[in-house]
């Protein structure tokens, strides 16, 4: 158990819609990562966060948002939904400081757009 | 030249034998290289990794190699159990971009 959480689990939606995903840091890290896996891209980053901030982004959609909330938890917000959005969405999270920064990944959340 | 090149794509190894993987970048900043397992319905989880001031680092049965004028790792696995089946990803960093850059995985089965 990295000590990420990701809630929902699975999430089954219609084209169209707008879903919530989030997640929670381990205790102390300040930085939150989302991460895409789908079968014919991989693992792709597609934004960061820190202490509240966006500090980096990658191959994120503009039908995608992101905020990580004061208490550090973070949601990925995904709207006009297609059926190629259909993936694996992963938070992992990191201190954020100190040369490593190893970046623990959570347990991911399954969408399927239907 | 953010790419990370992952090589074999699948691996089948017989239990006690030696798994490996390799990967390549182009990408000189790149100053942090850690391999990821990841089980089937679960989130990748940090194996090891490594910086390029060294050439080799091991855990346990787990040992990164690092070629730093060829720009090459590789993860190898000693004694490999079939447990260790899953996918590995390797992954690359940069000083100034903490994202991670994912290789495209290598699914590993070791047979019994």
């Amino acid at each position: 158990d990295s000590g990420v959480t990701q809630t929902p689990k699975h999430l089954i939606t219609a084209t169209g819609q707008r879903v919530t995903l989030r997640c929670s840091p381990r205790s102390g890290d300040l930085s939150v990562y989302w991460y895409q896996q789908s079968l014919d891209q991989g693992l792709q980053f597609l934004i960061q966060y820190y202490n509240g901030e966006e500090r980096a982004k990658g191959n994120i959609l503009e039908r995608f948002s992101a905020q990580q909330f004061p208490d550090l938890h973070s949601e990925l917000n995904l709207s006009s939904l297609e059926l190629g959005d259909s993936a694996l969405y992963f938070c992992a999270s990191s201190v954020a400081t100190g040369a490593q920064g190893e970046q623990f990944f959570g347990p991911g959340t399954r969408l399927t757009v239907l | 030249q953010q790419q990370v090149k992952q090589s074999p794509q699948s691996l089948i190894v017989q239990k006690g034998g030696i798994s490996i993987i390799n990967c390549a970048y182009e990408n000189t900043a790149f100053d942090y290289f850690p391999w990821y397992q990841q089980f089937p319905g679960k989130g990748p989880a940090l194996l090891i990794a490594i910086r390029p001031d060294v050439s080799e680092k091991k855990e346990g049965r787990f040992t990164i190699s690092f070629n730093k004028s060829a720009k090459q790792f590789s993860l190898h696995i000693m004694d490999s159990q079939p447990g260790d089946s899953a996918t590995y990803f390797c992954a690359a960093r940069s000083t100034g971009r903490r994202a991670l850059t994912f290789g495209s995985g290598t699914r590993l089965q070791v047979q019994p």
